[in-house]
C-alpha cells in the first residue's frame, strides 16, 4: 500500500527555536497533504491543507505565521513550528492524498514535539 | 461547525463477546462518516466508510441520520481487535473531523 513517512518521529527543542517536520509520500505523488495535531488523550485536530505549488489553507484558529507549511514538490510537505513554546508541544500527524476521496488518504506515523 | 463525539474513552470486553463502539456527530450537511483504527505502534488506517456498507474484519457500521450516530459493531470480538478506534467525519475535500477515540481492549 501507499506509504507516508514522517521525520523526525520525535524532537525536543528549546523554547524560542524553530522546528521543521517533514512529510513524504514514498511511493506516490500527493498533490494534497493534511496536517493534524493531537494533544494527549484528545482528538486529531486538522490544522491545514497543503497543496503542491500553492499556499496552504489553514483551519480557523490556526496561526499561519506560527505554523509554516511548504509543499514544494509532489512528494514532500513540511511543517515548521516557528518560535516554539511549551504549549506547542503536541503530536503532529500528516496525511497524504493519493487521489480523490478519503479512502485515498494515507497517514504518517506522527511526530512528537516537546518544547522545553 | 461539525463535531464528532465518542463517549467512551475505554472499552473492555472478553473474547467472543459482542462489541459496540459509539459515535455521534453533528453536521449541517450530508455526512460522510468513517472509522479509523490504530493498532499499537502503528499508523492510523481506514477501517470502513459508511457509504460502502461493507464489513471489514467482521466490523460493520450503520449511519443513522435520525439519531446522528455511526456506531461500530462486531458480533464476536477477537483479541487482535484490541486497538484505538476513531470515528471521523469528512466535511469537505477529504478534510476530516475526528472523535476523541475509544481504546478497545479484548481480554482472553
Amino acid at each position: 500500500g501507499a506509504v507516508v513517512s514522517q521525520h523526525p518521529s520525535w524532537v525536543i527543542c528549546k523554547s524560542g527555536t524553530s522546528v521543521k517536520i517533514e512529510c513524504r509520500s514514498l511511493d506516490f505523488q500527493a498533490t494534497t497533504m493534511f496536517w493534524y495535531r493531537q494533544f494527549p488523550k484528545q482528538s486529531l485536530m486538522l490544522m491545514a491543507t497543503s497543496n503542491e505549488g500553492s499556499k496552504a489553507t489553514y483551519e480557523q484558529g490556526v496561526e499561519k505565521d506560527k505554523f509554516l507549511i511548504n509543499h514544494a514538490s509532489l512528494t514532500l510537505s513540511t511543517l515548521t513550528v516557528t518560535s516554539a513554546h511549551p504549549e506547542d508541544s503536541s503530536f503532529y500527524i500528516c496525511s497524504a492524498s493519493l487521489g480523490t476521496g478519503v479512502e485515498k488518504l494515507f497517514f504518517g506515523s506522527g511526530t512528537q514535539l516537546s518544547v522545553l | 461547525a461539525q463535531r464528532v463525539t465518542q463517549p467512551e474513552k475505554l472499552l473492555s470486553v472478553f473474547k467472543g463477546a459482542p462489541v459496540e463502539l459509539k459515535c455521534n456527530y453533528s453536521y449541517s450537511g450530508s455526512p460522510e462518516l468513517f472509522w479509523y483504527v490504530q493498532y499499537s505502534r502503528q499508523r492510523l488506517q481506514l477501517l470502513l466508510r459508511h457509504i460502502s456498507r461493507e464489513s471489514i474484519k467482521g466490523f460493520t457500521a450503520d449511519l443513522n441520520k435520525g439519531e446522528t450516530s455511526f456506531h461500530l459493531k462486531k458480533p464476536f470480538a477477537q483479541e487482535e481487535d484490541s486497538a484505538m478506534y476513531y470515528c471521523a467525519l469528512e466535511f469537505s475535500g477529504s478534510r476530516l473531523t475526528f472523535g476523541e477515540g475509544t481504546q478497545l481492549t479484548v481480554n482472553p
